[in-house]
Formats: C-alpha cells, sequence, structure tokens
C-alpha cells in the first residue's frame, strides 16, 4: 500500500486566491512526522512546513498551513493569498517513527499552476 | 541558508563510463545519509541509506554493484554511478541527518 496518496496530479488557482493540496498517509507508527516540499522546475526540494504527529496545533509557516485531520490520516496543504511563483511540484512526505534518522517516504506529487 | 550541497550540479557522460557525485552536511556532521532518484514526472525514491563508516543500505531493486556509495566523513559522502547507462539518466538528490528534511540542489545525470 501506497504510504503517502496525492490524488490531484494537478491543481489550478488564480493569483490571490488560496488553494489546498491534498494527502492522505498510511502508517501504524503513533509517532510519525508529515513534511512538504515545493519543487520548482530547478528541482531544488524547498522544505516548506512540518508536522509531528503528536503536534495538537496545525503547523503554520507564513502563507502555508497544515490541516492535520490525524483521525483521517490526512494532512493537507493551504497556500493563502496564491502568487505567481507558488506556481510547482509540491510534494507531501512522510517519516515514520520518532527518530530522525528516518528515510522520507514521497507522494506522486501535484503539479500547483497560479494564473493572474 | 543551504545546509546540504552537492557537485556538481548536472553532468553529462558517455555510456560505459563512470561518475562521481558528491553530498556534504554544511556546518552539521551527518551519521547518515539519504540517496534519492527522482526520474522526469515522477516522484522521489529512496536508493540508498549511506552511513558514515559503515557499508550503504540499499534499497530493494537497487543495484549496489553500479550504484557505489561511500560516506568516508561526517560531512561526505559520495555516489558513483559505474558503467553508466542511457536508462541510468535522472535526477539524484541527498539529504542528511540530523537535518533531513533540508535537501541538496541535486545532481542531473544525463548520459548518452
Amino acid at each position: 500500500a501506497q504510504k503517502i496518496t496525492q490524488t490531484q496530479p494537478g491543481m489550478f488557482v488564480q493569483e490571490k486566491e488560496a488553494v489546498t493540496l491534498d494527502c492522505t498517509y498510511d502508517t501504524s507508527d503513533q509517532s510519525y512526522g508529515l513534511f512538504w516540499y515545493k519543487q520548482p522546475s530547478s528541482g531544488e526540494m524547498i522544505f516548506l512546513i512540518y508536522q509531528g504527529s503528536y503536534d495538537e496545533q496545525n503547523a503554520t509557516e507564513g502563507r502555508y498551513s497544515l490541516n492535520f485531520q490525524k483521525a483521517r490520516k490526512s494532512a493537507n496543504l493551504v497556500i493563502s493569498a496564491s502568487q505567481l511563483g507558488d506556481s510547482a511540484m509540491y510534494f507531501c512526505a512522510m517519516r515514520e517513527g520518532s527518530s530522525t534518522l528516518g528515510r522520507l517516504y514521497f507522494g506522486r506529487g501535484t503539479q500547483l499552476t497560479v494564473w493572474p | 541558508g543551504a545546509v546540504v550541497s552537492q557537485h556538481p550540479s548536472w553532468v553529462i557522460c558517455k555510456s560505459g563510463t563512470s561518475v562521481k557525485i558528491e553530498c556534504r552536511s554544511l556546518d552539521f556532521q551527518a551519521t547518515t545519509m539519504f540517496w534519492y532518484r527522482q526520474f522526469p514526472k515522477q516522484s522521489l525514491m529512496l536508493m540508498a541509506t549511506s552511513n558514515e563508516g559503515s557499508k550503504a543500505t540499499y534499497e530493494q531493486g537497487v543495484e549496489k554493484d553500479k550504484f557505489l556509495i561511500n560516506h568516508a566523513s561526517l560531512t561526505l559522502s559520495t555516489l558513483t554511478v559505474t558503467s553508466a547507462h542511457p536508462e541510468d539518466s535522472s535526477f539524484y538528490i541527498c539529504s542528511a541527518t540530523p537535518r533531513e528534511q533540508y535537501f541538496g540542489p541535486g545532481t542531473r545525470l544525463t548520459v548518452t
């Protein structure tokens, strides 16, 4: 079974609007971490936001927020006030276990296009 | 600023030759480094886990004799693609613990 599922191959949003990118995960571990990355055409993986499984509050970083619904095993990324520069591929990832030595499992990604 | 660097950022090599890619942790010691591969329009897949001073652990389906990994110091791991073939053309990217949420800028390999 896929550990990370991103069901939206592509999303379109108008500039200044908010957009939600979906991510569901599958793990039997009680301790895990969830990550979102932005990958522009240059290829670099830009770390956006992190949510720990024991964090009670949803993570926020500037215009990015993570809508963490533990019971539903979902970790959706919300981008507020979209900008043209937000156009990129977005990946959701998970690290299982509490150790920082864990590898990351990635979803297939969502290509976000922001139009003026 | 960047926490992990990679060199080179891109490389073109002829089929049958070997190419070495470096991954360096900046300003911190990395006991473990992860090597990922990404084919065009696909996700990142872990190739191997590199531990300083010991043999790397390879994911199922990754040929350890083809992708040689050497983690010689706490700040440097190298990936050598031996006898490269066109199907090895890919984007190779690394991360390093304890800051494994940060990735290097990646190396784009093209084998002609």
